[in-house]
């Protein structure tokens, strides 16, 4: 069953434009992750917030969670063309199992 | 870094055959875990395992099953392959509660 649902399942930018994509989810969570995956290659991790944390940042990425809204958003500021990808959300639950949302694909145009 | 690496990038296999894919972790993770991912479907549990000969049945663990005989290293046996299991695996091991990292992913095709 998939818990996280990513909005939008597209999105389209050029360069230098900021990125926000969104992830809801249903029930309660240890972490939420996020990862990015390039076309037919693996998941690369991204950022772990945890369900007492609200906030956190890394380099361009910054990662809010609402655990009262039960939603997460990822902002990706200043895009360049090297972020297209498609953007992953992922429910931590017991023995850390990941429930993924379908994904957002982004594509930073040049 | 931590490194995850799984044992073919692309693998042919025909239906009926018995199929191994191999994952390796060089973190001492205890757990370890085996997705698929398909158009339209995400990436989906099949098995996870916490411990050394330790398994758990993830969402969809109907024609395959598991192997965890050394920390370190955790198999996903198609014990006989079926065209509707083409698809990209991918493994992934993890810390309980932290970050699952995971492999490059093999792209499975049955014919």
């Amino acid at each position: 069953s998939q818990q996280g649902e990513e909005d939008p399942q597209a999105l389209s930018i050029q360069e230098g434009e900021n990125a926000t994509m969104n992830c809801s989810y249903k029930t309660s969570i240890n972490n939420l992750q996020w990862y990015r995956q390039n076309s037919g290659r693996g998941l690369v991790h991204l950022i772990l917030i945890r369900s007492n944390e609200r906030e956190k940042h890394s380099g361009r990425l910054r990662v809010t969670l609402d655990t009262s809204k039960k939603s997460s958003s990822l902002l990706i500021t200043a895009s360049r063309a090297a972020d297209t990808a498609s953007y992953f959300c992922a429910i931590g639950g017991g023995y850390n199992k990941l429930i993924f949302g379908a994904g957002t694909r982004l594509a930073v145009h040049p | 870094d931590v490194k995850v690496t799984q044992s073919s990038r692309y693998l042919v296999k025909r239906t009926g055959e018995k199929v191994f894919l191999e994952c390796v972790q060089d973190m001492d993770h205890e757990n370890m875990f085996w997705y698929r991912q398909d158009p339209g479907l995400g990436l989906r549990l099949i098995y996870f395992s916490y411990d050394v000969k330790m398994k758990e049945k993830g969402d969809i663990p109907e024609g395959y099953s598991v192997s965890r005989e050394k920390k370190e290293r955790f198999s996903l046996i198609l014990e006989s392959a079926s065209t509707n299991q083409t698809s990209m695996y991918l493994c992934a091991s993890s810390s309980p509660r932290d970050t699952q990292y995971f492999g490059p992913g093999t792209r499975l095709t049955v014919l």
